[in-house]
């Protein structure tokens, strides 16, 4: 099974600074996806094979990293990005998430 | 409009079982491997389950394999998740998914006595 670390566990931002969470997965995998989830909702897709946006993201978030090492990015923080957010490999069975991030704004 | 809809959660004993069911409208069903996926309360997220686009292979994670069984009907738009020899553990809110584009909002189990 691949393990994927998330980091940080929480975070605290001020609008406009700039954010980065990162996940390290215990082998290679080929692409890494992330979600977005707000309390009580059912997570969304946010980024797709690494660096894709999912319909509606906004151009803020970025994605990027190669075998064992990922991260997304917010250039310019804004409240709306408040959320937790877990990445994900699926390039293998079983399919497993990162432990999360707890992002909120300052 | 896409949508995925839940049912079947609800209360159940230890041991008990109880079977979800995902009504999926919008897109084309058979195109997509399907997934159920939990989160307990006040936890992460977690891989279940998935299924080929026919139903002819499926994968489970390792604490659920032997008791819980993923199916689909293509026919009707429809994913199961058939969960036998419930536990404690296995309480949580189970999400029906594409994994990569559709989610639906939930459904919660519950396993206690």
């Amino acid at each position: 099974e691949i393990v994927l670390t998330q980091s940080p566990t929480t975070m605290a931002a001020s609008p406009g600074e700039k954010v980065t969470i990162t996940c390290r997965a215990s082998s290679s995998v080929s692409y890494m996806h992330w979600f977005q989830q707000k309390s009580g909702t059912s997570p969304k897709p946010w980024i797709y094979d690494t660096s894709k946006l999912a319909s509606g993201v906004p151009d803020r978030f970025s994605g990027s990293g190669s075998g064992t090492s990922y991260s997304l990015t917010i250039s310019s923080m804004e409240a709306e990005d408040a959320a937790t957010y877990y990445c994900l490999q699926r390039s293998s069975y079983p399919f497993t998430f990162g432990s999360g991030t707890k992002l909120e704004i300052k | 409009e896409v949508q995925l809809v839940e049912s079947g959660g609800g209360l159940v004993q230890p041991g008990r079982s109880l079977k979800l069911s995902c009504a999926a409208s919008g897109f084309t069903f058979s195109d997509y491997y399907m997934a159920w996926v939990r989160q307990a309360p006040t936890k992460g997220l977690e891989w279940v389950a998935s299924i080929s686009y026919d139903g002819g292979s499926t994968y489970y994670r390792d604490s659920v394999k032997g008791r819980f069984t993923i199916s689909r009907d293509n026919a009707k738009s429809s994913l199961y998740l058939q969960m036998d020899s419930l536990r404690s553990e296995d309480t949580a809110t189970y999400y029906c998914t594409t994994v990569s584009a559709y989610w639906g909002q939930g459904t919660l189990v519950t396993v206690s006595s």
